[in-house]
């Protein structure tokens, strides 16, 4: 199975910052990396897909980038609205695994 | 616009069958181009992929559960289900019914709200 890496575990910010999460496969993936947002007590939510396509209605402020086993999902300026949990997930191979998710919290 | 919506017991005693069932509404099961599928998250924990189907009848697993998921489809009901089954306590979780957006994307696209399932006598 590919495992898949999240950093940091968590994280905390400020309104209005740029925040930066990385998730890394233990073996090339192609530009197969989705990313999600899981707010408490909701089902995760498609941000990003093939590593840097936003999926419709997502806010642009939420971009990805990345090949092989490193990418990265930035949100460009924090709204109150993004402190969650978010999710990567490697779709080149089954079984489809996840990162252990990384929490955004307010500082 | 397509939904998913989990229905199922939420309480399953250890060693029984943990059966879910999800409808999907507002689109057909019958699109050539997606798979459906299960994914869970025992509570406080990471996403964990179960298996996926084809309307067609084609499937994929996760090993990790050692041949005990079955997942399958009814297309005259527009439904698609799964069955755990022994289970142990290590399967109480939020079971997630899911679209995927078709390969090689391959992205969950749609989910359903979940549903909380607690393996205990």
């Amino acid at each position: 199975d590919i495992q898949m890496t999240q950093s940091p575990s968590s994280v905390s910010a400020s309104v209005g910052d740029r925040v930066t999460i990385t998730c890394r496969a233990s073996q090339g993936i192609n530009s197969w990396l989705a990313w999600y947002q899981q707010k408490p007590g909701k089902a995760p939510k498609l941000l990003i897909y093939a590593a840097s396509s936003l999926q419709s209605g997502v806010p642009s402020r939420f971009s990805g980038s990345g090949s092989g086993t490193e990418f990265t999902l930035t949100i460009s300026s924090l709204q109150p609205e993004d402190f969650a949990t978010y999710h990567c997930q490697q779709a080149n191979s089954f079984p489809y695994t996840f990162g252990q998710g990384t929490k955004l919290e307010i500082k | 616009q397509l939904q998913l919506q989990e229905s199922g017991p939420g309480l399953v005693k250890p060693s029984e069958t943990l059966s879910l069932t999800c409808t999907v509404s507002g689109g057909s099961i019958r699109s050539s181009s997606y798979y459906w599928g299960w994914i869970r998250q025992p509570p406080g924990k990471g996403l964990e992929w179960i298996a996926s189907i084809h309307y067609s009848g084609s499937t994929y697993y996760n090993p990790s559960l050692k041949s005990r998921a079955t997942i399958s489809v009814d297309r005259s009901k527009n439904q698609f289900s799964l069955k755990l089954s022994p289970v142990t306590a290590a399967d109480t979780a939020f079971y997630y019914c899911t679209k995927l957006t078709g390969r090689p994307v391959d992205a969950f696209d749609i989910w359903g709200q979940g549903t909380m399932v607690t393996v205990s006598s």
